[in-house]
């Protein structure tokens, strides 16, 4: 069982918006602003998409966006496109006894 | 272009040990944190452990504290992970991360290298 807690998948059309949330705990999403989130499509390694809740890395456009209430972070990808399917696993820091956590990832079908 | 190959993935035997490798290129090594991150095949990812620019600060999840010990040499722009008494459980991908600020993003990823543990 994972740290954070993800929907294991969530679909929508070409054109149209998705949100992946992300539920963790007082202990980490709700007390850090490093959350990230990566997408890896299959056979490939993850690349990072958000950081520190809502930055972009250069490269990464500006369809995909993050933030965070409370313990849950999300991950919004608007215009979907049909490379946008793939999994996407969040990330937390969660001090310095456990350290870093991942979701159990989504997978994201682009219909 | 910053590029991470790792290497010294393999089968071994639940009790043995082994030793990845990754070479680093394309960033100045020596001003990153450096992490291992595993995923078991068809399931999640796991962050395993982490080291600091110098080597003096090392980090890891409880599974593998004791067992794994991370290490790098900045002169040669590698890190590495010994993993010593490998159980079933520790068969995974195991990806070598460049490790933005040591607790925050994981900006850059190797292709993984596979460790499998069976006898």
């Amino acid at each position: 069982q994972s740290a954070l807690t993800q929907p294991r998948s969530v679909s929508g059309s070409r054109g149209q918006s998705v949100t992946i949330f992300c539920t963790g705990t007082s202990s980490d999403v709700g007390s850090y602003k490093y959350v990230s989130w990566y997408r890896q499509h299959p056979g490939k390694a993850p690349k990072l998409m958000i950081y520190d809740v809502s930055e972009r890395p250069s490269g990464v456009p500006d369809r995909f966006s993050g933030s965070k209430s409370g313990n849950t972070a999300s991950l919004t990808i608007s215009g979907l496109q049909a490379d946008d399917e793939a999994d996407y696993y969040c990330c937390s820091f969660a001090g310095i006894y456990t350290f870093r956590v991942f979701g159990g990832g989504t997978k994201l079908t682009v219909l | 272009e910053v590029q991470l190959v790792e290497s010294g993935g393999g089968l071994v035997q639940p009790g043995g040990s082994l030793r990845l490798s990754c070479a680093a290129s394309g960033f100045t090594f020596s001003s990153y944190w450096m992490s291992w991150v595993r995923q078991t095949p068809g399931k999640g990812l796991e962050w395993v452990a982490n080291i600091k620019q110098d080597g003096s600060e090392t980090f890891y999840v409880d599974s593998v504290e004791g067992r794994f010990t991370i290490s790098r040499d900045n002169a040669k722009s590698s890190v590495y992970l010994q993993m010593n008494s490998l159980r079933a459980d520790d068969t995974a991908v195991y990806y070598c991360v460049r490790d933005t600020r040591g607790m925050a993003d994981l900006d850059y990823w190797g292709q993984g290298t596979l460790v499998t543990v069976s006898s």
